[in-house]
């Protein structure tokens, strides 16, 4: 079974511009979240989508980045300006139903590494 | 809700036993769970505590009463090196994981 794709695998950006992140889920996965997880810390949860429509986005900051998943399979996430705090990785995940628990598991993509300068 | 993985580092030689600790806060019944990240691999469950299952030799008991999970293996070995996360499954925000800052551990030869 493929597992999740993402890219590009790394960027690097000056503060100020934009950037944009590809995920492509699991085959038949309902559901798709976009993590942030800066160096040190755990991931954090910043959309998740359930087909084509948005579950939870109360973590992303709206004032710079969106998230789209036209027609409930492919999704990206775009950072517009981006700042310095945004350095990161981004990972895509995806499922068959919402959240990991019993008879469900989140499987994650390989990460987007993001450095602004 | 909160998740506390309190090690930064752990390091242990071969053979020794291993311990990675997670403590959580949580108001209702807790879902809990271990990931691992090896060198260069994505992030992937190792096992949740609902399984009661041994993975790869590791086992977690979920101790409700000290609000604890922690993983344990009683031989490491150098495969094990990894970063190794704790989380929490919220049922009221849609099963949302809470995750802990993570463990890194090194098994020395």
């Amino acid at each position: 079974e493929a597992g999740v794709a993402q890219s590009p695998r790394y960027k690097i950006i000056e503060k100020r511009q934009s950037v944009a992140f590809w995920c492509n889920p699991i085959s038949g996965h309902a559901t798709l979240y976009w993590y942030q997880q800066i160096l040190g810390q755990g991931p954090k949860l910043l959309i998740q989508f359930q087909n084509n429509g948005v579950v939870d986005d109360s973590q992303l900051p709206k004032d710079r980045f969106s998230a789209e998943r036209l027609k409930g399979v492919d999704s990206t996430l775009k950072i517009q300006p981006a700042k310095l705090e945004d350095s990161a990785v981004y990972l895509c995940a995806s499922s068959l139903a919402r959240g990991e628990r019993s008879g469900n598991t989140i499987y994650f993509g390989e990460g987007s590494w993001l450095t602004v300068v | 809700q909160r998740v506390t993985q309190p090690e930064k580092l752990l390091s242990v030689f071969k053979g020794a036993p291993v311990e990675l600790k997670c403590n959580y806060s949580y108001s209702g019944s807790p879902e809990l769970f271990w990931y691992v990240q090896y060198s260069r691999q994505r992030l992937q469950l190792l096992l949740r505590h609902i399984s009661r299952e041994s993975i790869k030799g590791f086992t977690a008991d979920l101790n409700k009463g000290e609000t604890s999970f922690h993983l344990k293996k009683p031989f490491a070995q150098e495969e094990d090196s990894a970063m190794y996360y704790c989380a929490l499954s919220d049922w009221d925000s849609n099963y949302q994981l809470i995750w802990g800052a993570g463990t890194k551990l090194i098994i020395k030869p």
